[in-house]
Formats: C-alpha cells, structure tokens, sequence
C-alpha cells in the first residue's frame, strides 16, 4: 500500500523553507528519500532506519517518528536546484520499496 | 565508472507487439528492480530479484515478464497482454541484503509509447 505524501505540490521563492510529510498505515523499518528532476532518474537523498537518528546533510534533513510511522524531509534555505519532485519509499519487510506519489516542489527567485 | 544502463531510452511499438528494455549494471549489486513511472501515480513495483535465477513479481506484474540469467543483466519484456504499456520505466539495483535498508541506484530510465 503506498505511502501518502503531502502536499502535491508546493512553490517556493529561494530562501524560503518547506516541509514535505510521509505517512505509512503499515509499521516501517525504514524510510527513503529520493529527488527526481524532470525526465531524470530518481536521486537518492537519504535513508531513515527504525531506531535511528535524525538525518541531514547541507540544509535538508528529514525525521521518522516510528510510532506514528510518519517521515518528514525538510529544505531550509531553498535553493533553485532543489526543484524537483521529492518521493518517499517505504520498508515494512519483506517486499521492496513502496513508494508514495511524489510532491513537486517549484523554487522560483 | 560504475552504474546501470538502460536501453532504448526512447521506444516507440505499435499494439499487439513484445518490446524488451535492457538493464545492466556494473555495480556488483545482487538486487535489481524494475518500476514502472506514469504521471502523478509515484513508482510502483514491475518485479524484482535477489539473486541470479530467481525473480518475484511486484505489485503490477501482469502483462510483463523478465528474467535473470546474470548477475549484470535484468530485461523486462512488455507483452502484448499489457493493457496500458505507455509509461517511463526505471530500473534500479541495490546491494545484497534486505531490501529496504540500502541505497536503490536508478538508470536513466526507458519511454515506452504504443501508437
């Protein structure tokens, strides 16, 4: 069952912050983050695991709250190469990643 | 350097007709998937194999078919039983070991168009 991401879609002016949310109806060991740019492939971000720590690199970084198997990637500062379209995929065992349907993120100056 | 390679990256099939995407890797990884991508529907799971000679289906495998003769190599045939076979396909590899807990490398991807 996929994941729900939210929002669709958001837009930016460079500088400004945004939060992008996962949520899973299934416990998860683990939580993807992937970027796509425009008929490109998916760009991996970063991984949460079941236990771990809250990640980050630069200014984006993201959380997993297990008990409400919920992830959310956040983007500080935006910056006009981070537009894309943001996936999230989800591990509950078993069976590969599932993924949600994506958030297209806009960064305009 | 190492990565995947799809090809075509652009296929254009009339109905009724097979097409077999390529994928190939040099990563030494042991998992290797196929996704199938359509607008605002995200990547949902074709087939994918763990090891050389076996293969499971995901959650949209019907009306296509792969196999995994080598470690390098996993094609994905669209049959003609495949409904609506207009979309972009990824496919990606990870290192051995639970799915869910390594990196997925992605190709470059295949657009596939039946007139």
């Amino acid at each position: 069952q996929q994941p729900v991401q939210s929002p669709q879609a958001v837009i930016l002016r460079e500088g400004e912050d945004a939060v992008i949310n996962c949520s899973s109806s299934k416990a998860l060991y683990s939580v993807h983050w992937y970027r796509q740019k425009h008929g490109e492939a998916p760009v991996f971000l970063m991984i949460l695991l079941k236990g771990g720590e809250q990640k980050g690199h630069d200014k984006i970084s993201a959380s997993f709250n297990e008990k409400k198997q919920q992830s959310s990637l956040y983007l500080t500062a935006s910056q006009l190469s981070y537009s894309g379209t943001y996936f999230c995929g989800t591990y509950s065992g078993n069976t590969p990643l599932v993924f949600g349907k994506g958030t297209r993120l806009s960064v305009i100056a | 350097d190492g990565g995947i390679t799809q090809s075509p990256k652009y296929l254009f099939r009339k109905e009724g007709q097979n097409v077999t995407l390529s994928c190939e890797q040099n990563l030494n990884h042991d998992a290797m998937y196929w996704y199938r991508q359509d607008p605002g529907q995200g990547l949902r799971l074709i087939y994918y194999s763990q090891i050389v000679n076996d293969f499971q289906k995901g959650d949209i495998a019907e009306g296509y078919s792969v196999s995994r003769e080598k470690k390098e190599s996993f094609p994905l045939t669209v049959t003609s039983a495949q409904k609506n076979p207009t979309a972009f396909y990824l496919c990606a590899s990870s290192i051995a070991g639970a799915p869910g807990t390594g990196e997925l490398f992605f190709g470059e991807g295949s657009r596939l168009t039946v007139l």
